[in-house]
């Protein structure tokens, strides 16, 4: 079974400042990568995602991720990061293989944005 | 289309009581996923219908918890007898091939248990 880590709990930043948070997962031999945020009780909305191709992914909100097949990592970042991205961000692989798709989560890391 | 419902919002019950929660997806997802979430965790797999087919559950989901998607369309989530180590967020995701596994969430069901 496939597992995530999230290596900050986290991540204080000032406002226009840039920002990466962390995620390694347990290695197989192929799988998809997602980043979700979470505002405060609601849902989580899909940031990007990882499929194929290109390693260097680009999504909603400004934020990018890459992905480094060697190091098992999917570090998402983002250049210049605003009050309003404060949330929760979780990290998430399912794997191909298996033909289920079943998304496993990190623990998440809390992003939280000072002016 | 809407994206994925979720209803209720939240619900707060009395322990020993039974709850039933329902899933909307996106109409052409055929895939459907049921989560849990507790406070400073990530959401925990429970169980996973594809169309009608419930193809696999986690060992969370004990005998008080039953899944159904009748038709392949909605579903709903059972917990019988509850307990109060079951208050948590129920989330429900959709996905499907034109979306290239993309799953889209609801908004969650927020259980109480008291």
């Amino acid at each position: 079974a496939q597992s995530v880590t999230q290596l900050d709990s986290q991540v204080p930043v000032f406002e226009e400042a840039p920002v990466e948070l962390r995620c390694n997962y347990s290695s197989s031999v192929s799988v998809y990568l997602f980043w979700y945020v979470q505002y405060p009780n609601q849902g989580l909305q899909l940031l990007l995602k990882y499929l194929s191709g290109s390693t260097l992914v680009k999504g909603i909100n400004g934020f990018e991720a890459e992905f480094n097949k060697s190091q098992t990592s999917f570090h998402l970042r983002k250049p210049s990061v605003h009050i309003s991205d404060t949330a929760e961000y979780f990290c998430a692989v399912s794997d191909r293989s298996g033909g289920s798709y079943i998304p496993t989560f990190g623990r998440g890391t809390s992003l939280i944005v000072h002016p | 289309d809407t994206g994925v419902s979720q209803d209720p919002r939240h619900k707060i019950t009395k322990r020993g009581q039974n709850v039933t929660f329902r899933c909307d997806p996106i109409s052409e997802h055929n895939r459907l996923y049921w989560y849990r979430q507790t406070l400073g965790q990530g959401p925990e797999f429970l169980t996973y219908f594809q169309n009608e087919a419930q193809l696999e559950k986690s060992r969370l989901l004990s005998d008080r918890f039953s899944a159904e998607r009748p038709k392949g369309s909605f579903s709903t989530l059972e917990i019988q007898r509850t307990e109060q180590g079951d208050s948590a967020m129920y989330l429900c995701a959709s996905t499907g091939r034109q979306d290239n596994y993309g799953y889209t969430f609801g908004s969650g069901t927020r259980l109480t248990v008291v």
